[in-house]
């Protein structure tokens, strides 16, 4: 079974810093890789999909980005953080030549205070 | 009205006791449709999935999907507090073609 890694595992920046959070995982080829934001008392909110190395959608148009160097490395990134970027950020991946319909599981997140 | 929709609770149940967690979603095209857990600072995991109409077991938990109604429930036979989380419903959309949170119900059980 495949082992999501995620760092740093928390995080406190201040507003107008650069941002990079990253993502890897184990034990699977090819997989889909997804990252998601989930506020204070709000659901998850898709940001970024990735189905191969350097193949981005982007979900929600905002001051972030994101990067799949990698098969099984995908990045986040920001030039110039808000206050609306704080939240749990969780990396998500699907098993390695699956349906994008199939089971997604989640690595252990970054939780993320801009102040 | 929302795509996918959860009573937030916090659904109070006692120890040994049956939780009945309920889901209600708006694409009739969707496909897969998941139930995970999330404990307070932790990231999701898994609890079932289920792809067909009725119901599918595994343990204590017992996933059901109505797909002409458009509902999805947990059932948690002999709730445990270690069971006190959030559940977080998940629905595969078929016209949004990306998969589709919930916010989540909060379960209680009370020892």
């Amino acid at each position: 079974s495949q082992t999501i890694h995620q760092w740093p595992a928390t995080l406190v920046q201040p507003v107008g810093s650069p941002l990079s959070l990253e993502c890897t995982v184990e034990g699977t080829s090819n997989p889909n890789l997804y990252w998601y934001r989930q506020a204070a008392g709000r659901g998850l909110q898709l940001l970024f999909y990735s189905v191969g190395i350097g193949q981005i959608s982007s979900e929600v148009p905002q001051n972030l980005s994101a990067s799949r160097p990698q098969d099984r490395q995908f990045i986040l990134s920001s030039k110039k953080l808000l206050l609306s970027d704080s939240g749990f950020y969780l990396c998500a991946c699907t098993h390695g030549g699956t349906r994008s319909t199939d089971t997604q599981y989640f690595g252990p997140g970054t939780r993320l205070t801009v102040l | 009205q929302k795509e996918v929709e959860q009573n937030s609770g916090p659904l109070s149940v006692p120890e040994g006791a049956i939780a009945s967690l309920n889901c209600t979603y708006s694409d009739r095209g969707s496909q897969s449709f998941f139930w995970y857990r999330q404990y307070s600072g932790k990231s999701p995991e898994l609890i079932m999935s289920i792809y067909s109409n009725g119901d599918k077991e595994d343990g204590r938990f017992t996933a059901q999907l109505n797909k002409a109604s458009q509902y999805v429930s947990l059932l948690i036979r002999d709730s445990q507090p270690s069971d006190s989380a959030t559940y977080l419903c998940a629905v595969y959309g078929g016209a949004t073609n990306k998969l589709i949170f919930g916010t989540g119900t909060l379960l209680a059980v009370q020892p």
